[in-house]
């Protein structure tokens, strides 16, 4: 157990609509990431938050937003869902917002069916 | 732009065998190189990690790998495979700056072990 957690495991919506996935990082962790995990595109990164603020952003649609808040728990949003958005996606936490020793520690996933 | 490569999508051992994963990175400054393996249904756990110094590094489970500059490589190994290693294996390079932090994967290999 890395100590991230994540909710819901599972989410099953239609196209069109919005979900929201929910992260908490491990104590003491103020970097928030989160990845996509798709067969065709494999594992990638999305965007990080830390401490509040967004910090860097990779391949993430304009359909999708995150945030952290104070308690420094995140949120990524998902909207005008297609079908290529079904996906499992991954939270990870890592103690500050950068530097060779900051280890990113995984979450269970968040497995995404859009029908 | 950093990239990693993993030249085997699927391996199979028998147990109690070697085992070796190859991974290959492109990246232009020194790498910081990890190994996360993702059984089914689960998260992603940190195997091991390189950030300096001693390029044989030791992880958790008996695993062990080595990063070789000269070859762009950074090979996991482990001498005895045990049946419930088999799993998903995801070697990445970290990419560290002010900007933040991102993890680029390699595609995994998927590790069979039989009995």
């Amino acid at each position: 157990d890395s100590g991230v957690t994540q909710t819901p495991k599972h989410l099953i919506t239609a196209t069109g609509q919005r979900v929201t996935l929910r992260c908490s990082p491990r104590s003491g962790d103020l970097s928030v990431y989160w990845y996509q995990q798709s067969l065709d595109q494999g594992l990638q990164f999305l965007i990080q938050y830390y401490n509040g603020e967004e910090r860097a952003k990779g391949n993430i649609l304009e359909r999708f937003s995150a945030q952290q808040f104070p308690d420094l728990h995140s949120e990524l949003n998902l909207s005008s869902l297609e079908l290529g958005d079904s996906a499992l996606y991954f939270c990870a936490s890592s103690v500050s917002g950068g530097g060779a020793t900051d280890t990113q520690y995984f979450g269970p996933g968040t497995r995404l069916t859009v029908l | 732009a950093q990239s990693v490569t993993q030249p085997d999508i699927h391996i199979t051992v028998s147990e109690g065998a070697s085992l070796e994963l190859r991974c290959n990175y492109s990246y232009g400054a020194t790498p910081y190189l990890f190994w996360y393996v993702q059984s089914p249904g689960q998260g992603l756990q940190l195997l091991l990690k390189y950030f300096s110094g001693d390029t044989l590094v030791q992880g958790i489970k008996g695993f062990e790998a080595e990063f070789k500059r000269s070859q762009s490589s950074f090979n996991l190994r482990k001498p005895s495979v045990h049946w419930s290693d088999a799993a998903e294996y995801f070697c990445a390079v970290g990419l560290y700056n002010n900007a933040g932090n991102m993890l680029t994967f390699g595609g995994g290999t998927r590790l069979m072990v039989k009995p």
